[in-house]
C-alpha cells in the first residue's frame, strides 16, 4: 500500500520568503499522480498544485512550485513571496492510475504560518 | 460554481446515538469519498463509493457505515456513536474517469461525541 509521509508538522516563515514543505511517498507503481492541496481556517480543501509522475518537468503555479525527484520519492512544495493568506494546514496527497484504485493517500500535514 | 455541500458544520451528539453525516455534490461525480481528519494523523479514508449502491472500504471503516442511493448523494452512518469517533470529517468527489484532477471537498463537519 503506498504511504505519504509530511516529516514537518509546522513551519513558519516571514512574509514576502520563502518556504519549502517536504513530502516523501512510497509506492511500486511507475505512474501516478502528486497534489498538494491547503486548507485554510475555513477548512475547505483547495488544490494547490499537481503533478503527473511520467512528466518530468516540475509544475508550478504562479507562487508556487514543486521539486519533484521521482528515484528518491521526494515531492517538496516551494512558496515564494509568501503572504498571509497562505497561512493553513497544507497536505500531500498521492493518486494512483490502477483501474479502480481512485482514492488519495494523504499524509499527516504541515502547519504553515505566516509572520507579518 | 460546482460543489460539495456537508448537511451540518457542527455536530454535538452523545455516546451511543445513531449520527448521520450527509454530504450532496452537484457535479454528476460518480465517486464519494469519506474521509476523518485527526491532527498529526492527516486524512484517513473511510468508505468510498464508484456508484450508486456501491461501496468500498477504505482504511478505518469499522465503527462506520455508508449509504449511496442517489448518485449525488453519499451519507456516513455511526451506528452506536463512541468518544473516539469524535473528529472532522470530510466528504470528497471526483470524476471516475482517470484524470489529473484531485477532489473537489466539502467544508468538513466537525463531530463531538460526549
Amino acid at each position: 500500500a503506498q504511504t505519504v509521509t509530511q516529516s514537518q508538522p509546522e513551519m513558519s516563515v516571514q512574509e514576502a520568503e520563502t518556504v519549502t514543505l517536504s513530502c516523501t511517498y512510497d509506492t511500486s507503481e511507475s505512474d501516478y499522480y502528486l497534489f498538494w492541496y491547503k486548507q485554510p481556517p475555513s477548512r475547505q480543501m483547495i488544490l494547490v498544485i499537481r503533478q503527473e509522475a511520467y512528466k518530468q518537468q516540475n509544475a508550478t503555479e504562479n507562487r508556487f512550485s514543486v521539486n519533484f525527484q521521482k528515484a528518491a520519492k521526494s515531492f517538496s512544495l516551494k512558496i515564494s513571496d509568501s503572504q498571509l493568506g497562505d497561512a493553513a494546514m497544507y497536505f500531500c496527497a498521492y493518486r494512483s492510475l490502477i483501474q479502480g484504485a481512485q482514492k488519495l493517500v494523504f499524509g499527516q500535514g504541515t502547519r504553515l504560518t505566516i509572520n507579518p | 460554481d460546482v460543489k460539495v455541500t456537508q448537511s451540518s458544520r457542527y455536530l454535538v451528539k452523545r455516546t451511543g446515538e445513531k449520527v448521520f453525516l450527509e454530504c450532496v455534490q452537484d457535479m454528476d461525480h460518480e465517486n464519494m469519498f469519506w474521509y476523518r481528519q485527526d491532527p498529526g494523523l492527516g486524512l484517513r479514508l473511510i468508505y468510498f463509493s464508484y456508484d450508486v449502491k456501491m461501496k468500498e472500504k477504505g482504511d478505518i471503516p469499522e465503527g462506520y457505515s455508508v449509504s449511496r442511493e442517489k448518485k449525488e448523494r453519499f451519507s456516513l452512518i455511526l451506528e452506536s456513536a463512541s468518544t473516539n469517533q469524535t473528529s472532522m470529517y470530510l466528504c470528497a468527489s471526483s470524476l471516475r474517469v482517470m484524470t489529473n484532477y484531485g477532489y473537489t471537498f466539502g467544508s468538513g463537519t466537525r463531530l463531538t461525541v460526549v
